[in-house]
């Protein structure tokens, strides 16, 4: 069965940066796209991007240019999202989400059980 | 930027029908999808490509979209149903956001 496991939550300093894994098992990783959501704590989602799992090519949504960075290890089905510069607004939880195509689309099937990442002093 | 507008709330009564409506300017041109998040869970999409209905969806949830507006029905609502729904679409630019969520009560 197809499956999104994510790393667990963190705890960091403004400024710090962080790396949150998300390991899918269940299915060829280089196959369908894969989306990252961030939640802020009692706010509606919020679509960061996609990364082409096959050729890697990462696509970022308007609001999440600069500080954020997808990438992929395909030799063992992850995918990572790095946010560096932290500030304290950079406070969610963090969800990748697998798509049913290559491409994005609005589909998101699977979805990691996220990762609470706190910024704070 | 993008804006997708969904009413604060809707509240009906065991067995009845709640419709949620979400407003976007580039509905006539691009699906929507809708997601149901259920207190800390995951979001789950419910219908995608404006009135398809997942496996696994039960047949009560469907959706229906015209010129700028897209509704999510769920007929028969149960109180398990009793969630957040999001609808999720794309701009022409292909960035796709989601909506500003409904918050859904069936008691």
């Amino acid at each position: 069965q197809v499956q999104l496991v994510q790393s667990g939550s963190e705890l960091k300093k403004p400024g710090a940066s962080v790396k949150v894994s998300c390991k899918a098992s269940g299915y060829t990783f280089t196959t369908y796209a894969m989306n990252w959501v961030r939640q802020a704590p009692g706010q509606g989602p919020e679509w960061m991007g996609w990364i082409n799992t096959n050729t890697g090519n990462p696509t970022y949504a308007r609001d999440f240019t600069g500080r954020f960075v997808f990438s992929l290890d395909t030799s063992v089905s992850t995918a990572y999202l790095q946010i560096s510069s932290l500030k304290a607004e950079d406070t969610a939880v963090y969800y990748c989400a697998r798509g049913d195509l290559s491409e994005v689309r609005g589909v998101m099937s699977y979805w990691g059980q996220g990762t609470l990442v706190t910024v704070s002093s | 930027s993008y804006e997708l507008t969904q009413p604060p709330s809707v509240s009906v009564s065991p067995g009845q029908t709640a419709r949620i409506t979400c407003s976007g300017d580039a509905l006539p041109q691009k699906y929507a999808y809708w997601y149901q998040q259920k207190s800390g869970q995951a979001p789950v999409l419910v219908i995608y490509e404006d009135n398809k209905r997942p496996s696994g969806i039960p047949e009560r949830f469907s959706g229906s979209s015209s010129g700028t507006m897209a509704t999510l029905t769920i007929s028969g609502a149960q109180v398990g149903d009793e969630a957040d729904y999001y609808c999720y679409s794309s701009d022409s630019s292909g960035n796709y956001v989601f909506g500003t969520g409904t918050k859904v009560t069936v008691l």
